[in-house]
């Protein structure tokens, strides 16, 4: 089953604008992941947020987490068109943690308009 | 530079035959992993190995079989491609640690007819 799902599915902004995508999983975590892919090509990795942790910062990024309510947010502040791309969020819920792979979500489709 | 590389960026094969998808890191990671990607279904894991000769299933093994002979390859085989097996895979690794972050390869995407 689906852990992770992002929302919204898609998000079109003006460049230098701010996106949030949001992200809701099911049951218990060690951390959250977020990375992006660009058109058909690998994920890359951009920021790891703890169970314990409720904000992270990494330059024009921002994270939160609410575990209460099994979900975490993704902020791109000051947008660029070379942010058009689709974000996932990952948990590593499994039972060996992220030793077992991580679940992802189905993704936001974030287009950044000129 | 951390690197996955993934041995073809597309591949068409047909029905019926087997494939190979090879994909090979050079950071000494412990666990990798390969994923399949399809339109409105996100990643899903497929088998991942936490050390040589090791091989787990994950959520979604049917028809597909794992080679991990050396520590820095990982095969992912078709034994019997089939049209429903057309999509993008992703290769993975890991190391052991706390957090898990994962290290992408650029895709093979398969295409079975």
């Amino acid at each position: 089953s689906q852990q992770g799902e992002e929302d919204p599915q898609a998000l079109s902004i003006q460049e230098g604008e701010n996106a949030t995508m949001n992200c809701s999983y099911k049951t218990s975590i060690n951390n959250l992941q977020w990375y992006r892919q660009n058109s058909g090509r690998g994920l890359v990795h951009l920021i790891l947020i703890r169970s314990n942790e409720r904000e992270k910062h990494s330059g024009r990024l921002r994270v939160t987490l609410d575990t209460s309510k099994k979900s975490s947010s993704l902020l791109i502040t000051a947008s660029r068109a070379a942010d058009t791309a689709s974000y996932f969020c990952a948990t590593d819920a499994g039972p060996g943690g992220g030793a077992d792979g991580l679940t992802f979500g189905k993704g936001t489709h974030l287009i950044i308009q000129p | 530079d951390v690197k996955v590389t993934q041995s073809s960026r597309y591949l068409v094969k047909r029905t019926g035959e087997k494939v190979f998808l090879e994909c090979v890191q050079d950071m000494d990671h412990e666990n990798m992993f390969w994923y399949r990607q399809d339109p409105g279904l996100g990643l899903r894991l497929i088998y991942f190995s936490y050390d040589v000769k090791m091989k787990e299933k994950g959520d979604i093994p049917e028809g597909y079989s794992v080679s991990r002979e050396k520590k820095e390859r990982f095969s992912l085989i078709l034994e019997s491609a089939s049209t429903n097996q057309t999509s993008m895979y992703l290769c993975a690794s890991s190391l052991v640690s706390d957090f898990y972050e994962q290290y992408f390869g650029p895709g093979t995407r398969l295409t079975v007819t």
